[in-house]
């Protein structure tokens, strides 16, 4: 069976600080990865999505980048975090295909102060 | 581009009410885009509830239901008797076609607050 794990599960952390959060799939070989981002009160957002090996496409700008340094490995990350990074940060994977399943990680809570 | 509005929570009802979170759709990228119901519990991540990717069709998990109506482009969530336990955000969503690989439109989620 497939797993997700996502860490840290939650961080505070200060404004200019850098951020680096991870996303591991176990079980699945080339699954394409996906960052999705909640704001309080917002809708998730596709930040990132990569079908490949070291190869990441940014979907919203948001100056955080993401890479995949192999197969079943995702992170986010910034050098300089700001207010309004704050929110959820959601791991996800889905096979290739069309009607695939999304199956999400367990997510990280972010505050930045 | 893909939109997706859900009734704005929060939503509060007594243990074995019955429920409905209304959910509409605009899709430009895709005619007929597959439609999922989200559940994230309370200090938990999001799990999939249910999925419909045949417009008509009706998905069914938990004694929830929903039904994909591509005429009033709907995808309505209903459960006929809550549970204390079914207290969460429920996120409906498509799946919009980006580029070679697809990505999920959520609605803002609505949250479910069942009282014994």
């Amino acid at each position: 069976a497939q797993t997700i794990h996502q860490w840290p599960v939650a961080e505070i952390k200060a404004v200019g600080s850098p951020l680096s959060l991870g996303c591991t799939i176990k079980g699945k070989s080339s699954p394409n990865l996906y960052w999705y981002w909640q704001a309080t009160g917002g809708t998730l957002q596709q930040l990132f999505y990569s079908i490949t090996v070291g190869q990441v496409e940014s979907v919203v700008q948001l100056n955080l980048s993401a890479s995949r340094p192999k197969d079943d490995q995702f992170i986010l990350s910034t050098e300089k975090l700001l207010l309004s990074h704050s929110g959820f940060y959601l791991c996800a994977w889905s096979a290739q295909g069309k009607d695939s399943d999304y199956t999400f990680g367990s997510g990280t809570r972010l505050l930045v102060i | 581009g893909d939109s997706v509005t859900q009734t704005e929570g929060p939503v509060t009802v007594s243990e074995s009410e019955s429920l409905i979170i209304n959910c509409t759709y605009s899709a430009t990228s895709i005619a007929y885009p597959n439609l999922f119901w989200y559940v994230r519990y309370p200090g938990e991540g999001l799990q999939l509830l249910l999925k419909v990717i045949t417009a008509g069709q009706k998905g069914s998990s938990r004694g929830f239901e929903a039904t994909y109506n591509k005429e009033t482009t709907s995808f309505h969530l209903q459960k006929a008797s809550v549970q204390e336990s079914d207290s969460a955000v429920y996120y409906c969503a498509l799946a919009s076609i980006t580029g070679n690989t697809g990505k999920l439109i959520f609605g803002l989620g609505t949250t479910l607050q069942v009282q014994p």
